[in-house]
């Protein structure tokens, strides 16, 4: 109940293209759900979060869609670079902690 | 505003002997987390401290692992014994919020990546 599921686990992308990765959870105690991007030998930045009482957050070309009844929720990626190129991990938070998806490597191609 | 620090970055040991892993949060920053960030997978937290006070070590292997945060500010996680299941990149991450409210922001430092031998 405390898992996030998160997919898929590899995508290839060409340049300009949408990027989109999905995860879903069990835990309705989940109350807060940030996408974190990090980079080899890096730790992960916290890239867009969102909370449960909307549907949709946009920052830039990056989006979150949440989807509360399904228990899902979504990063969509717009206009993709190759500087987008990374991991990218969800997480939910459920009182104040962070449960982290298996991630996502994104490759973009030029 | 400087990041979290942590170091030292690499270590390599062999099986059954000790190592130690330092972290300086944010200033101001009362929340701090240690994870274990295992090749090919997401972050698990090991231990969550509020100033000096543990909130969370469910998940932190208590028969060799330990950690503390003297004076609210620094914290050092240790290893003692090592073993080869132990090799992987140890986060340690900050927050300005408290526990008891919805929603935070976490920082990472750049990790510690170990390698037991």
């Amino acid at each position: 109940q405390q898992q996030v599921k998160q997919s898929p686990q590899s995508l290839i992308v060409q340049k300009g293209g949408i990027s989109i990765i999905n995860c879903a959870y069990e835990n309705t105690a989940f109350d807060y759900f940030p996408w974190y991007q990090q980079f080899p030998g890096k730790g992960p930045a916290l890239l867009i979060a969102i909370r449960p009482d909307v549907s949709e957050k946009k920052e830039g070309r990056f989006t979150i869609s949440f989807n509360k009844s399904a228990k899902q929720f979504s990063l969509h990626i717009m206009d993709s670079q190759p500087g987008d190129s990374a991991t990218y991990f969800c997480a939910a938070s459920p009182h104040n902690k962070l449960v982290f998806g298996a991630g996502t490597i994104l490759r973009v191609k030029s | 505003e400087a990041g979290v620090a942590q170091s030292p970055r690499y270590k390599i040991i062999e099986k059954r002997q000790s190592v130690a892993f330092w972290c300086n949060p944010i200033s101001g920053h009362a929340t701090l987390y240690w994870y274990q960030q295992i090749l090919g997978q997401g972050p698990k937290l090991l231990i969550q401290f509020q100033n000096n006070g543990v909130v969370d070590d469910s998940q932190l292997p208590k028969d060799r692992f330990s950690a503390e945060r003297l004076k609210g500010v620094d914290s050092t996680l240790k290893i003692q014994p090592a073993k080869l299941e132990d090799s992987a990149v140890y986060l340690c991450a900050s927050s300005s919020l408290g526990t008891g409210r919805k929603g935070y922001e976490q920082y990472f430092g750049p990790g510690t990546r170990l390698t037991v031998t």
